[in-house]
């Protein structure tokens, strides 16, 4: 596609519920982000996603956090028994990242926001 | 770790007047350096960023930054404020060895007719 998508672009659910937030790149970025922005924490960083390598997990707040990236392409982003503190906008971010350095762009998508009651 | 502070949270000039958005960072050794762009409702957008080729980095609709590593900083510039400039706008280095993206905590640029 033209850019990275997030779906949906805006969740409310219940305190307890299990949450699964969808990213698409854009195509043939080789990485993949997450982040959170939420108006206590600012804009912050929970996981990275590089070819085949396994995932740096080092961002995520907790074990109720997780996610997965299917084919080096899609990604979800799953939340299990949410909190209200998990209310934030949810950003996810590719990259085209052939080796070393660090200084290739991040490409955002627009963002899910979720709300939990 | 890497970080960037960001000096003011809210920023406010008038339209046709400059804008000096102010960001310092911390690191151990050059950093990749960037300026990242908020408007309401919308996704984050590329400005510039430092990479060590130039310490004068000119990006999209006229701002630019200057890296300067006797100062620690890297503030952001634009010599005439245009309405659609009013925007949240984020400091952001590169952990290198995470590359994962670290922000400043933002500043909140009003543009005034």
């Amino acid at each position: 596609g033209a850019g990275v998508s997030q779906s949906p672009s805006n969740k409310v659910t219940e305190k307890g519920k299990d949450v699964e937030l969808r990213c698409d790149p854009i195509s043939g970025h080789t990485a993949l982000y997450w982040y959170r922005q939420s108006l206590g924490q600012g804009l912050e960083f929970l996981i990275y996603f590089q070819g085949n390598s396994a995932p740096d997990k080092s961002g995520l707040p907790s074990d109720r956090f997780s996610a997965e990236r299917t084919g080096g392409s899609v990604s979800t982003l799953t939340i299990q028994r949410t909190q209200q503190e998990d209310s934030a906008v949810y950003l996810c971010a590719s990259s085209f990242h052939p080796s070393g350095g660090g200084q290739e762009t991040q490409y955002f998508g627009p963002g899910t926001r979720l709300l939990v009651l | 770790a890497q970080s960037v502070t960001q000096l003011d949270s809210h920023v406010s000039v008038s339209e046709g007047t400059p804008v000096l958005l102010r960001c310092n960072y911390s690191s151990s050794y050059s950093p990749s350096l960037f300026w990242y762009v908020q408007h309401p409702n919308k996704g984050l957008q590329l400005l510039l960023k430092y990479t060590s080729a130039a310490t004068l980095v000119k990006g999209i609709n006229g701002f630019e930054a200057e890296f300067k590593k006797s100062e620690t900083s890297f503030h952001l510039t634009k010599p005439s404020a245009h309405m659609s400039d009013a925007a949240e706008y984020f400091c952001v280095v590169v952990d290198t060895g995470r590359r994962a993206l670290t922000f400043g905590s933002g500043t909140r640029l009003q543009v005034q007719p």
